[in-house]
Formats: structure tokens, sequence, C-alpha cells
């Protein structure tokens, strides 16, 4: 059974540092690996979406990398921002399935 | 881009009463739909996977006679809690499948928070 675990649970920056999240997972027999935000009481958002045959995606201030052979991936976020504020969750696509980790609170603090 | 939209946004009912949730695909056919649950401060939990005109498959611990799916249509599915009590307020997501792009591409709807008194 795929487990995944996000650390930091918690996270509290200055605004503008360079910040790193962590995600792991222990079956790397994935489809792909996703990254999502998630706003207090709201939905998700997709950031990032890596397929299994890539090393890392790039969107504006984000980029995510992933190591299918460690069963890891990150989530760079450049010149971090108040409004970068969320909870970050990753994602790893198996089959059917989605297993999400438990994520990762972050506050940028202005 | 691909919208799921989930109806309603927001319940507040009365313990023992029945709260159905809608989860609909806008501008793609999904055969397959997700429902999750997640707790205050906690990770989504995977509840059940709904399937277009079949039984929707139940994870392990998810009491499918409390948790009722239908998926009628190929844009919609409903998750009826029944007989609600305080223990089931969370908030609730869905997803979809689209298939024309892929196995792996779910979209995910905005959430629906149950509050049951």
């Amino acid at each position: 059974k795929q487990e995944v675990t996000q650390i930091p649970a918690a996270l509290s920056v200055p605004e503008g540092e360079n910040l790193v999240l962590n995600c792991s997972f222990t079956d790397s027999a994935i489809y792909n690996l996703q990254w999502f935000r998630q706003d207090p009481g709201k939905g998700l958002t997709s950031l990032l979406l890596i397929q299994s045959s890539q090393r890392e995606q790039t969107s504006g201030r984000l980029n995510a990398s992933l190591d299918k052979s460690s069963g890891r991936s990150t989530l760079y976020i450049a010149a971090s921002q108040p409004g970068d504020s969320a909870t970050y969750l990753c994602a790893a696509t198996a089959g059917n399935m989605l297993t999400f980790g438990g994520g990762t609170r972050l506050m940028v603090k202005p | 881009g691909a919208v799921v939209s989930q109806h309603p946004s927001r319940v507040i009912c009365k313990s023992g009463t029945s709260v159905k949730i809608e989860c609909r695909s806008l501008d793609f056919q999904a055969t397959t739909m997700f429902w999750y649950r997640q707790f205050p401060k906690k990770s989504l939990m995977l509840m059940a996977t709904s399937n277009e005109g079949s039984k929707a498959t139940y994870e392990q611990g998810v009491e499918k006679d409390k948790f009722l799916i239908n998926h009628a249509s190929l844009t919609l599915s409903t998750l009826t809690v029944t007989s609600a009590h305080p223990e089931d307020s969370s908030f609730y997501i869905c997803s979809a499948r689209d298939s024309s792009r892929g196995p792996d591409t779910q979209y995910f709807g905005p959430g629906t928070r149950l509050t049951v008194l």
C-alpha cells in the first residue's frame, strides 16, 4: 500500500525566502506525482503534475522535481510571498488511486 | 480548462437528517468520479470510487449504507450522507476523471463543507 509523507508539517518563513517542501512515497511504481495548494476551507488547486518519465516541472516561481528511484519529490518556491500562505499537498498516482500526503502548512510573513 | 462543480458548497443540517451532495463535470464526460473527505488539519482520504452505471467501490472502513453514491450519468455523481451525525461533519471533495485525456487526469471540485448539529 502506497504511503506518502510530507516534511515539514508546518513551515513559517519571512517574505522573500526561497523554500523547499518535501514529499516521499513508498511505492515507486507511480504514474505521476502532483502538487496541490489548498487554502483554508477551500478545495484543491492543482499546481504541478510530473509524469513518471519526467524529472521536473516548472510554473512561474514553482519548480517540482521527481526522483522515482528514491521515492522523493520536492516543491521549490522561489521568492516567497504572503499570498503563498496555504497548505501544500502532494499526491502520488498509481492505477486508480491518488494517495495524498499529510500536507505542509506554509506561512509566509510580510 | 476542465471544471468540476459541487453543490452545495456549504450545508448545515440537524442530526438524523440526510444530505445529498452533487458532483458535476461541466465540460467533459467522466466515467469515473472519486469522493474524498477531509477532517480539520488532515489530508484527504479517499472514500469511494464511483463508476457510471455500476455500483461504487468503497474504501475499507467506509460504510456504504451510510454514504450512498449514485453515478447515474457521465456528468453527475451524488453522495448522500444518510442519518447524519456530528462526527460526519467534514469537508467532502469530489474529483472526476477525464477519460479523453488519459487515465491519470483528475479534476477536483471545490468541496462541500458539511456541518451536522
